[in-house]
């Protein structure tokens, strides 16, 4: 894998069901893995930062788990809501002097959340 | 604490003019980016500011792009002269520690050249 690929592309989901996406990712020279969730009209806004293998980061119904040595991390929901209705971004930063300083995204994750 | 602030959020130019799109991170953020997304596409990387030093400027398109970070403060990314393939929406994040910590970003500009 050379670039950041997520799938789904896009999903829709009941209100109340839980959901997970994909983010892969080149796994040599890895530094970090950051996802972000960006609401129509908005600035993407920071999720979670992880550096380490095996990293599972939560933050109320949705979490995270990081796999660097194959190049995987998981955005789980729990419980959907319509306000997690957005685009979920992943991204992908290399360590210093492997490759450009900033982040390389994928094309995201479109969620909509059916009442 | 303010957010990332960027303006103007819309600009609309003609083939040929300059542009100057400015952002004003978080007060204390060594680290600033440029981003830049053309519609349909990923998000992708211009630039990197650590304080005023340029640490990493492989993503800028070509020579018509300079950005500056004059003191360390805010930071400019002008346009001379603009291409249609220019128009997308740039970005400005900040962030405390690299890519280690959460990358805030502006709402974005949204440049259209005509």
């Amino acid at each position: 894998i050379l670039n950041v690929e997520q799938s789904p592309q896009s999903l829709h989901v009941q209100e109340g069901d839980s959901t997970n996406f994909t983010c892969s990712f080149p796994s040599s020279n890895f530094y970090a893995l950051h996802w972000y969730r960006w609401e129509t009209a908005k600035s993407p806004e920071a999720l979670f930062v992880m550096t380490l293998n095996g990293d599972e980061k939560k933050k109320g119904r949705i979490s995270a788990t990081l796999n660097t040595k194959e190049g995987y991390s998981y955005l789980y929901i729990k419980g959907s809501q319509p306000e997690d209705s957005a685009t979920y971004l992943c991204a992908h930063g290399l360590i210093s002097g492997g490759g450009a300083d900033g982040l390389t995204f994928g094309k995201g994750t479109h969620l909509i959340i059916q009442p | 604490e303010a957010g990332v602030t960027q303006f103007p959020s819309h600009s609309v130019i003609e083939k040929g003019q300059t542009v100057t799109l400015r952002c004003d991170p978080i007060s204390g953020h060594d680290n600033l980016y440029w981003y830049r997304r053309v519609m349909g596409k990923e998000i992708k990387f211009l630039l990197h500011f650590v304080k005023e030093s340029k640490q990493d400027e492989s993503g800028m398109p070509n020579n018509r792009f300079l950005a500056e970070r004059t003191g360390g403060t805010y930071s400019t990314l002008k346009v001379q002269p603009a291409e249609l393939e220019d128009s997308g929406v740039y970005f400005c994040a900040s962030s405390l520690v690299g890519l280690a910590s959460p990358l805030h970003f502006g709402n974005g500009t949204r440049l259209t050249v005509t």
